[in-house]
């Protein structure tokens, strides 16, 4: 079964310093994952997504996040954070097991990130 | 281009009642998946629909359904509600593309369901 995992219910940081929201997945075959960001009372934002290539996925709001292979990994990451970037964020993995055939998505529990000024 | 559109954006129900929920994909999308998300379950998938046919549905007991028209439009209901289904459902629609694996799924607002 596919999975992912946010072990952390809550990030903080100060505004300015770098930002990492972990994500590890659990998939048979190549991963495809996501990031996407929630702001209060609103629907899902995407922020990026891995699907083959560089290691290193670029996204919406100076977000990038890193995929790495060997430790089932896709971290999200910013260098500098801001306190309007406080929001819950969820990793997100394609249900593979329909051949492809559906948008199916498993979220991750969500980690939510507090930025303080 | 608009985005994905749910309506009601709230609601109040109470047990026994049951529910419909609307949700407008973005012009040109045909597949529309439904999500509830609340705090101690999170995110989980409840259906997918895909010109007007189901293509995948979540573990959720038969009082959920759902259904999608011609216009790719959706809608899914709940009958006899029970406490447990206060939640947010989120309603998210992609691409024609289907057989893209790498396609993003554009969320709506959510509709939030009390159920009293």
């Amino acid at each position: 079964a596919q999975s992912v995992a946010q072990p952390e219910d809550q990030v903080n940081v100060a505004e300015g310093n770098p930002l990492t929201v972990k994500c590890t997945y659990s998939v048979s075959g190549n991963p495809y994952l996501f990031w996407y960001v929630q702001y209060p009372n609103r629907g899902l934002q995407f922020l990026l997504k891995y699907i083959t290539g560089d290691n290193l996925v670029k996204g919406s709001y100076g977000f990038e996040a890193e995929f790495n292979k060997s430790q089932t990994s896709f971290h999200l990451k910013k260098p500098s954070a801001l306190v309007s970037d406080s929001a819950l964020y969820f990793c997100a993995v394609r249900d593979l097991n329909y051949g492809g055939a559906t948008n199916k998505l498993i979220f991750g529990t969500g980690t939510l990130l507090a930025v303080q000024p | 281009k608009a985005g994905v559109t749910q309506t009601p954006r709230y609601l109040i129900k109470t047990r026994g009642q049951q529910v419909t929920l609307s949700c407008s994909p973005i012009s040109g999308h045909r597949s529309v998946s439904w999500y509830q998300q609340t705090p101690g379950q999170g995110l989980q998938f409840l259906f997918e629909y895909f010109s007007e046919t189901q293509r995948n549905k979540g573990n959720f007991p038969g009082r959920f359904s759902g259904r999608q028209f011609s216009n790719s439009r959706s809608e899914m209901n709940v009958s006899t509600l029970e406490l447990g289904d206060s939640a947010l459902y989120l309603c998210a629609s992609s691409p024609e593309d289907m057989d893209r694996a790498d396609n993003e799924q554009f969320f709506g607002p959510g509709t939030r369901l009390t159920v009293l």
